[in-house]
């Protein structure tokens, strides 16, 4: 049973280029969260997406970024026209369900794709 | 407004040595909390998950406890090692998840 999966691990985009970050769920799971983690600091949330619907999406900022989860495929989160702000790596979470008094909702995290914008 | 405080930000300590992380939180509608172990340029390992209802959780050398009513967990690493130099990432399970900045430990052998 494979881990969460993203893909590239790596990405360098030039500023105003588009970079597309993909991430595949473990199996068995329909709820993904993204996260983003500057350099020294701890990972903030993003958003959060069951199959074809964004369910909280309080943390992406409000343009240039976007993402979706389609009923077949990976989930993709899209960051247009690239600064260099955006370099950072982004995390990948997937869960079987929520979390609640009677189930854990235990996340498992990718290894991360790392984008850097120059 | 959810937020996730870890104290300290960095520690270094000789090999060997018994040591206490901890981690504060505001909100009380918590499920769980999870502590995590990021290696640099790594993704995140779960370490141990303590649900609501707990109040410790032990794997080997690591023991974590949970005090909703004061907002606070631990983790407690017992006989230090090099190999346990990481960032140790506490965070909160309630309708998303939020992380803790995180503490950096450095055990020099």
């Amino acid at each position: 049973n494979a881990g969460v999966m993203q893909n590239p691990r790596h990405l360098v985009r030039r500023r105003g280029q588009e970079a597309r970050l993909r991430c595949s769920p473990m199996k068995g799971h329909s709820h993904v969260y993204w996260y983003r983690q500057l350099p020294e600091e701890g990972l903030k949330f993003m958003v959060y997406l069951q199959k074809e619907n964004i369910i909280d999406e309080s943390g992406m900022p409000k343009e240039r970024f976007s993402a979706e989860f389609p009923k077949e495929g990976p989930s993709i989160l899209r960051i247009q026209q690239v600064v260099r702000g955006d370099s950072a790596a982004y995390f990948c979470a997937s869960s079987r369900g929520t979390a609640n008094l009677a189930n854990t909702g235990e996340l498992f995290f990718g290894e991360g794709s790392r984008l850097t914008v120059l | 407004k959810q937020e996730v405080t870890q104290i300290p930000a960095a520690l270094s300590v000789p090999e060997g040595e018994n040591l206490v992380l901890n981690c504060s939180f505001t909100d009380s509608a918590i499920y769980n909390l999870q502590w995590f172990r990021q290696d640099p340029g790594k993704g995140l390992t779960s370490l141990l998950l303590i649900q609501s209802s707990q109040r410790e959780q032990t794997s080997g050398r690591l023991n974590a406890s949970l005090d909703k009513s004061s907002g606070r967990s631990t983790l407690y690493i017992a006989a230090s090692q090099p190999g346990d130099s990481a960032t140790y990432l506490c965070a909160q399970r309630g309708n998303d998840m939020r992380f803790g900045a995180g503490t950096r430990l450095t055990v020099k052998p």
